[in-house]
């Protein structure tokens, strides 16, 4: 799986958006982009993926460059639930998590009142 | 019914000590994990069953052993533990390795390990 790299942290003010970003500059074609977020003590959670398009479900938006070496996860009106590391995953599709998700260091974002 | 339920909760064992940690999936996923996550670090995938056949053992000691008794039950057996063990146990499950549709992997609520 290709490699990715977040910011260790970030902060966003409660009710702005939250814009996370994720450098995967060796992603090769058939490789998705996924995002979980784990709140503290809780097990990960499946935000959003995509391959080359942006997507939105009711959680998040996801922005892919069309070269796909970068992308953003965008929380649209952040509260201070939404404070948790947020991963950024690479792996191809099919299969999906069946071989297992390989979690980097994530973004711990902080939702400030 | 979209949960992973895992049991229990919190766990102290001693090294001598065999427990076995508990993990429940009623989705039809025929992919269940093994995941082991220290504080303030990343999870760690320990074992992937497919089928209920183990597909992936990412060289885990063998005092961790998990089974697979039927397509909705994860175990994880515990023997002659340390305490760098302590842990937070993560156990998730997704849709067949087959499977073309969302293939997101759903997680319990973790069991924490504490060994002494």
């Amino acid at each position: 799986d290709a490699k990715t790299t977040q910011p260790t942290s970030m902060d966003c003010a409660e009710g702005r958006a939250a814009n996370l970003p994720c450098n995967h500059s060796t992603i090769s074609g058939n490789e998705y982009v996924y995002w979980y977020r784990q709140i503290h003590s809780q097990g990960p959670q499946y935000i959003i993926h995509g391959l080359k398009n942006n997507e939105t479900n009711e959680m998040a938006s996801l922005i892919i460059t069309e070269d796909r070496k970068s992308s953003t996860l965008i929380l649209p009106h952040a509260t201070l639930r939404d404070t948790a590391v947020y991963y950024c995953i690479v792996r191809p599709h099919s299969g999906g998590g069946a071989d297992g998700l390989t979690f980097g260091k994530g973004t711990h974002l902080i939702i400030q009142p | 019914d979209t949960e992973v339920t895992q049991t229990p909760k919190h766990l102290v064992m001693g090294m001598t000590n065999k427990k076995s940690l508990k993990c429940e999936q009623h989705m039809g996923h025929r992919a269940m994990y093994w995941y082991k996550q220290k504080a303030k670090k990343p999870p760690e995938l320990m074992f992937v069953y497919s089928y209920e056949k183990l597909s992936i053992n990412e060289s885990v000691p063998s005092r961790f052993s998990p089974e697979c008794p039927n397509s909705s039950l994860l175990n994880l057996h515990l023997h002659a533990l340390q305490p760098e063990d302590s842990a937070l146990y993560l156990c998730a499950s997704s849709p067949s390795r087959t499977s073309l549709v969302n293939t997101e992997a759903f997680f319990g609520q973790g069991t924490r390990l504490t060994v002494v």
